[in-house]
């Protein structure tokens, strides 16, 4: 079985640029989460879908970042205008329902 | 509020030994799973095992075994005949339904070093 696949692996953007990140989910996964983790730190989660519809961006900076889900699929994550402090590791998970989340290898970002 | 709480400072131990790691946790949901995840230097993280908070029987997998003490909110990973690939950070991780959405959500973690 396919894991969780995520794109680029590594990122560097000067600050004010944007930029996307890709995640393709386990099939069949019905929920995905976008996870922020900053070096030293646990994941802090972005946004949670599940299929197509959002279901948790409270912790989301919705003035700079955006995420879509599209056919309950693939997601894309979006950072405009990125900042110093946005600096991190961007994780993708998958799971279904309640079980257990099982992640991608992350995109490193660093902000210049 | 959801909140996971893992304080210990980076812990060494020798190879071969057993290791204990705290997790704490408050949540409100009397539904809720426990979950620990391994993250390497090379970054992925990796699932080790789960607890239900209606599983009477502590977990087991392998060499991974979690102590959950409910009235304490308590959930500790316990890595027995340690080896040194368990080298890593150790991620306690909660799923309630306090925001209504089965969010998942983690601790700080715990540094683990195994020394040969």
């Amino acid at each position: 079985e396919a894991g969780v696949a995520q794109s680029p692996r590594y990122k560097i953007i000067e600050k004010r640029q944007s930029v996307a990140f890709w995640c393709n989910p386990i099939s069949g996964h019905a929920t995905l989460y976008w996870y922020q983790q900053i070096l030293g730190q646990g994941p802090k989660l972005l946004i949670q879908f599940q299929n197509n519809g959002v279901v948790d961006d409270s912790q989301l900076p919705k003035d700079r970042f955006s995420a879509e889900r599209l056919k309950g699929v693939d997601s894309t994550l979006k950072i405009q205008p990125a900042k110093l402090e946005d600096s991190a590791v961007y994780l993708c998970a998958s799971s279904l329902a309640r079980h257990e989340a099982f992640f991608g290898q992350g995109t490193r970002l660093t902000v210049v | 509020a959801q909140k996971i709480t893992q304080t210990q400072p980076g812990m060494f131990v020798q190879e071969k030994e057993a290791v204990t790691l705290d997790c704490t946790y408050d949540t409100s949901d009397p539904s809720y799973g426990l979950f620990w995840y391994k993250q390497p230097s090379s970054g992925e993280m990796i699932f080790l095992i789960y607890q239900g908070s209606y599983d009477q029987q502590n977990a087991t997998e392998g060499r991974y075994s979690l102590n959950f003490q409910k009235a304490r909110k308590s959930a500790n990973l316990v890595i027995s005949a340690s080896q040194l690939g368990d080298s890593a950070m150790y991620f306690c991780a909660m799923r309630d339904a306090t925001y209504g959405n089965n969010r998942l959500a983690f601790g700080k973690g715990n540094q683990v070093v195994v020394i040969p």
